[in-house]
């Protein structure tokens, strides 16, 4: 597996409070990526990072922030979480522009009460 | 709105026999096509993908056929077996963002 660690694992937290989830890249790559899955959707980008404080929104950006302060740690925060952000995130990394393969983490399970 | 659209949602197939799952598109400027294959509790991993340059691609007992004109490419799954029931995803790049489809579910019987 690419080295890709997300952090938390699993997290249930109440309506209204900030959540901040982590991924951690060991392979240097440039791009980060983080998605949110649900039934019915698949997979949709949320934000993107294209390079140490280069971000962009993605198809669900809405309530979300982004930070890469780092070249390895791209941080995905809810502001104020609501019951609709209940869902599994991953991170994706790919070593360059987007159509390179992109390498999943195994997610971060988040539900919002 | 839904860029890529999946289909089926879910299969069913017998040891040994051919899964196959499409996905359509509509925007033109999408160039480069992944299928990801996920096992529950993990992220998607790529499997195989394929440009538009290309009408075939083969990678062991996975294929995938690209049809440009008609804006349609599938996963042909060969021989199936019990350790591909998973969830299929198909995919396109816009730009530097992934478009995913919505998921196939496919699960192999002995």
């Amino acid at each position: 597996d690419a080295g890709i660690t997300q952090s938390p694992r699993h997290k249930v937290t109440e309506t209204g409070t900030p959540v901040t989830l982590r991924c951690h890249q060991t392979e240097n790559h440039r791009y980060m990526y983080w998605y949110r899955q649900d039934p019915g959707h698949g997979l949709r980008l949320i934000h993107y990072s294209y390079g140490v404080k280069d971000t962009d929104k993605g198809e669900v950006s809405d309530g979300y922030s982004v930070s890469r302060s780092k070249t390895e740690d791209f941080l995905l925060t809810l502001e104020s979480a609501t019951s609709s952000q209940t869902s599994v995130y991953f991170c994706a990394i790919s070593l360059d522009r987007g159509d390179q393969p992109q390498h999943f983490g195994d997610g971060t399970r988040l539900s919002i009460l | 709105q839904q860029q890529v659209k999946q289909s089926p949602q879910s299969l069913i197939v017998q040891k040994g026999g051919i899964s196959i799952i499409n996905c359509a598109y509509e925007n033109t400027a999408f160039d480069y096509f992944p299928w990801y294959q996920q096992f529950p509790g993990k992220g998607p991993a790529l499997l195989i993908a394929i440009r538009p340059d290309v009408s075939e691609k083969k990678e062991g007992r996975f294929t995938i056929s690209f049809n440009k004109s008609a804006k349609q490419f599938s996963l042909h799954i060969m021989d199936s077996q019990p350790g591909d029931s998973a969830t299929y995803f198909c995919a396109a790049i816009n730009t530097d963002k992934l478009i995913f489809g919505t998921g196939t579910r496919l699960q192999v019987f002995p």
